[in-house]
């Protein structure tokens, strides 16, 4: 399984744009890249997958550059309701019947202030 | 409804005694994880059962034992609570073919005195 670094903590302010980067330096061909969001006292709940290039849905988007080591989960003009625990994941998405081993680090913590 | 539903949330116990933590969802997939996180936030996988055979089992205690009675339930029991078990454990079941999609409980925190 490829190791994830992202920064344990990020500052912002309500109504700004916030980019947490992961690096994944040995990521391997078939991975994907999945990112999930954890509130106190909940489980994590998934944000946004992508294999290459740029990934958006309604929540945020994923820029993955050409190598791929490294990813930057984007979170377009935040809210206090942001503030989270941010978890960069990196994984074979062929294994299916419960054989992916999702490992999810310690995650980075963003804190949206007013 | 909520989709992936774990009791109790909170489980306060002595070490030594037998426990154990409920899990059910209703989302129609084949499979569930246990996963255990610790003080510092680490979110590990403990087991992965799909259609309620054993996938994953990640070097985790004896004391520890699933139980799936159908591809909806995967109950967890804990024997000889030790105070190293105290930590948040969180239910998850996955869709066929995007086991990266983890859809999780709210989690069961569990301390041992």
């Amino acid at each position: 399984l490829a190791k994830t670094t992202q920064p344990i903590s990020m500052d912002s302010y309500e109504g700004q744009e916030v980019n947490i980067t992961c690096s994944h330096n040995n990521i391997a061909t078939n991975d994907y890249i999945t990112w999930y969001q954890q509130f106190p006292s909940q489980g994590p709940r998934f944000i946004i997958q992508g294999y290459k290039t740029k990934v958006t849905n309604e929540v945020a988007s994923l820029f993955i550059p050409a190598d791929r080591k490294s990813s930057t989960l984007s979170l377009p003009r935040v809210s206090l309701s942001d503030t989270a625990v941010y978890y960069c994941l990196v994984g074979d998405m062929r294994l299916t019947g419960g054989g992916n081993k999702l490992t999810f680090g310690t995650g980075t913590q963003l804190k949206v202030e007013l | 409804d909520t989709a992936v539903s774990q009791t109790p949330k909170y489980l306060v116990t002595q070490m030594g005694n037998d426990k154990s933590i409920k899990c059910e969802q209703n989302l129609g997939h084949d499979t569930m994880y246990w996963y255990k996180q610790d003080s510092k936030k680490f979110l590990k996988i403990m087991f992965s059962y799909n259609n309620k055979e054993l996938i994953i089992n990640e070097t985790v205690p004896n004391r520890f034992s699933p139980k799936s009675p159908d591809k909806a339930h995967l109950n967890l029991h804990i024997n000889s609570l030790e105070l190293g078990d105290s930590a948040v454990y969180f239910c998850a079941s996955s869709p066929e073919d995007q086991d990266e999609k983890l859809f999780f409980g709210s989690g069961t925190q569990l301390s041992v005195l």
